[in-house]
């Protein structure tokens, strides 16, 4: 299983930047780090994916640890479109698939 | 661009009726599929997997089925529904396994069972 360590909850300021951090001390050494975020009643959204280097994207940027047993996405300035779950996880069921943990719920204040 | 299309998006079943969930994906051939079911507090669980037409992996045996009968449709099926079946069902699609490629996912169906 995908096993992650995740903060239950994180809270931010409108326009400031958030670092969401993530443990994840068995991924293989081939294994993609995932991020998705999921607001209520959708389905959750690809947010980033990275394997050693740091990785930037349109919404995020993702920092992963020399020794891969952590990573931190990163939003530059947060909005209050981005106050969701965020999870931290790998294609690591035996189909490939995905497995979230509990995730970070963020909250957003204007 | 690619899209995903699920549908409905919530259900009201009564126990021991037949179910009916379908995904179709538009802008991508020859997906990879799955069908999630996520339970609030339990995470996601991967009930189907398709890596092509009439291709379907079960991840877990209970009483749901899938299907493809097409190269960008998966349904998911059941013939008598169970009070355990209630859950938000997600569809979900990725081109290929290599380079980690990510999943993207519909909006899901929120399937309650009385």
């Amino acid at each position: 299983d995908a096993k992650t360590t995740q903060p239950n909850s994180m809270e931010s300021n409108e326009e400031e930047p958030v670092h969401l951090p993530c443990n994840h001390s068995t991924i293989s050494g081939t294994d993609y780090i995932h991020w998705y975020r999921q607001l209520p009643s959708q389905g959750p959204e690809y947010v980033i994916h990275g394997l050693t280097s740091n990785v930037n994207n349109r919404m995020a940027s993702l920092a992963i640890a020399e020794d891969r047993k952590s990573s931190t996405l990163i939003l530059h300035r947060a909005t209050l479109r981005d106050a969701a779950v965020y999870y931290c996880t790998w294609l690591g069921g035996s189909q490939g698939n995905l497995i979230f943990g509990k995730g970070t719920k963020l909250s957003v204040k204007p | 661009s690619q899209t995903i299309h699920q549908w409905p998006a919530t259900l009201v079943q009564p126990v021991g009726s037949p179910l009916s969930l379908e995904c179709t994906v538009e802008g991508t051939s020859n997906p990879n599929l799955y069908w999630y079911r996520q339970a609030a507090g339990r995470g996601l669980q991967l009930l189907f997997y398709s890596v092509g037409i009439g291709q379907i992996s079960s991840e877990v045996p209970q009483n749901l089925s899938a299907s493809r009968p097409q190269d960008r449709q998966f349904i998911l099926s059941s013939k008598k529904l169970l009070l355990s079946d209630s859950g938000f069902y997600l569809c979900a699609w990725s081109v290929g396994v290599g380079e980690g490629q990510p999943q993207h996912f519909g909006d899901g169906t929120r399937l309650s069972i009385l």
